[in-house]
C-alpha cells in the first residue's frame, strides 16, 4: 500500500516550457487535490476533483490545468511555465465521507 | 474569505521545554480542525483532528490541541518537546457538513535545540 504516490520528484523547466505532474492513490479515495507549497505561504490549493469525472478551482488556478483520468489518478499540467509557477507540489486524497486528507510526497518544480 | 491565522512564524525551544502554537480561524459556522507536520524534507502527516465532542484532543507523538469555540482558536501543545520534533507544523481548517477542502495556515517552524 503506497499511499498517495507522485511524479517526478524534481523538475527544472524554461520559462514557455509545459509538463505534466502525476499523481496517484492506491487507497479507494473519491476526492483527490492539487496544493503548491511557498515559503511563508503555507499550502494553497489549486484544483480538486470531488470525484470521478469531476474538477473545480481551487484558490490559485491560474496558468494549470488538471486531468482526473481515473479514480487513482489525479494530473496537474503547466502549459506554459513561468518563474511563478516555481514551487514544490503536493497532491493528496481523501475519502468522500471524511475530511482527512493524506500527502504525497511532493515534487519540487523550479522554472528558470 | 475563511482565513487560518498562525501567530508564530518560527519557535525555537530547548529540550524538554513546552510547546504551544496559536491557530485562529475566521469561520463562524462548524468547522473541522487539523494540525499537519512536516518534516525537513518530507510530505505532510496528520498530527490530530477535531470533527465533533471533547474538545481536548490527542494526536501522535505526545502532541494535543485544544479546541475553544468562543475564541475561533486551535491550538497545538506538547509538555516536552523533544530535538526529533524540529518540523513544520501547519493548521487546517475545514467548514464541517460535507466540504472537503481545507485552508492552511502560513505554518510554524519549529526548532528545537539539544
Amino acid at each position: 500500500n503506497a499511499g498517495v504516490t507522485q511524479t517526478p520528484k524534481f523538475q527544472v523547466l524554461k520559462t514557455g516550457q509545459s509538463m505534466t505532474l502525476q499523481c496517484a492513490q492506491d487507497m479507494n479515495h473519491n476526492s483527490m487535490y492539487w496544493y503548491r507549497q511557498d515559503p511563508g505561504m503555507g499550502l494553497r490549493l489549486i484544483y480538486y476533483s470531488a470525484s470521478e469525472g469531476t474538477t473545480d478551482k481551487g484558490e490559485v488556478p491560474n496558468g494549470y490545468n488538471v486531468s482526473r483520468l481515473n479514480k487513482r489518478e489525479f494530473s496537474l499540467r503547466l502549459e506554459s511555465a513561468a518563474p511563478s509557477q516555481t514551487s514544490v507540489y503536493f497532491c493528496a486524497s481523501s475519502a468522500s465521507d471524511s475530511y482527512e486528507q493524506y500527502f504525497g510526497p511532493g515534487t519540487r518544480l523550479t522554472v528558470t | 474569505a475563511q482565513s487560518v491565522s498562525q501567530h508564530n512564524h518560527h519557535v525555537i525551544l530547548s529540550e524538554a521545554a513546552s510547546l504551544e502554537l496559536g491557530c485562529n480561524y475566521s469561520y463562524g459556522g462548524t468547522v473541522n480542525l487539523f494540525w499537519y507536520v512536516q518534516y525537513p524534507g518530507q510530505h505532510l502527516q496528520l498530527l490530530l483532528k477535531y470533527f465533533s465532542g471533547d474538545p481536548l484532543v490527542k494526536g501522535i507523538k505526545g502532541f494535543e490541541a485544544e479546541f475553544i469555540k468562543s475564541k475561533f482558536s486551535f491550538n497545538l501543545r506538547k509538555p516536552s518537546v523533544q530535538w526529533s520534533d524540529t518540523a513544520e507544523y501547519f493548521c487546517a481548517v475545514s467548514r464541517g457538513a460535507g466540504s472537503y477542502q481545507l485552508t492552511f495556515g502560513k505554518g510554524t517552524k519549529l526548532s528545537v535545540i539539544p
